[in-house]
């Protein structure tokens, strides 16, 4: 299987930071990464797919980037409503795999 | 816009079979191309991809719980399920069905995506 670490596990932001969430493939996984916003009592929510493309609907301060193992989800001026874990997703090989996720917390 | 919506027993004794089905509204579950998906997580816990089906049957399982793992679809009731056999307490987690989806741009094919969630059904393994 391939293994997604994300870490830190949870930082601390103020709104209007700049905050960038890691993600890392335990083997190459070219662009097949996927990020996902996930709020308490709710469904995960697909914010970027294929490693930086922006789902439709979801504000321009998400973006995505990286190829290979290393991958990035940036929030450019962090809002209120973005406070929320964040997880990554591989769909390069079966089974599909997530990282553990990285809670963004209020500073 | 469609929906899925995920249904079941919340409370399953242990040994015994967990069932859940997912169903699809606003569309037929055969327009597309889209792999149908289950996904779980436990309390407090990250996800956990259980396996996916297509409308023609073709399934894929994670290897973790195949030995116990069922994924079936009904095409007529625009509905696919879910059966884990033999289920302990480590099998207690909300339970979403998930539309898998992929990119229609050139050499983006393949780069499936779950682009469309049910808000979860909790499943508690107890006696």
């Amino acid at each position: 299987d391939i293994q997604m670490t994300q870490s830190p596990s949870s930082l601390s932001a103020s709104v209007g930071d700049r905050v960038t969430v890691p993600c890392r493939a335990s083997q190459t996984i070219s662009s097949y990464l996927n990020w996902y916003q996930q709020k308490p009592g709710k469904a995960p929510k697909l914010l970027i797919y294929a490693a930086s493309s922006l789902q439709s609907g979801v504000p321009s301060r998400f973006s995505g980037s990286g190829s290979g193992t290393d991958f990035t989800l940036t929030i450019s001026s962090l809002q209120p409503e973005d406070f929320a874990t964040y997880y990554c997703q591989q769909s390069y090989s079966i089974p599909w795999t997530f990282g553990q996720g990285t809670k963004v917390e209020i500073k | 816009q469609v929906q899925v919506q995920e249904s079941g027993p919340g409370l399953v004794k242990p040994s015994q079979t967990l069932s859940l089905t997912c169903t699809v509204s606003g569309d037929s579950i055969s327009r597309g191309s889209y792999y149908w998906s289950w996904i779980r997580q436990p309390a407090g816990k990250g996800l956990e991809w259980i396996g996916r089906i297509y409308t023609s049957g073709s399934t894929n399982y994670n290897p973790s719980l195949k030995s116990r793992l069922t994924i079936s679809v009904d095409t007529s009731k625009n509905q696919f399920s879910l059966k884990l056999s033999s289920v302990t307490a480590a099998d207690t987690a909300v339970y979403y069905c998930a539309r898998g989806a992929t990119p229609h741009r050139p050499g983006e094919a393949g780069k499936w995506y779950f682009d469309l969630w049910g808000r979860g059904t909790l499943v508690t393994v107890s006696s």
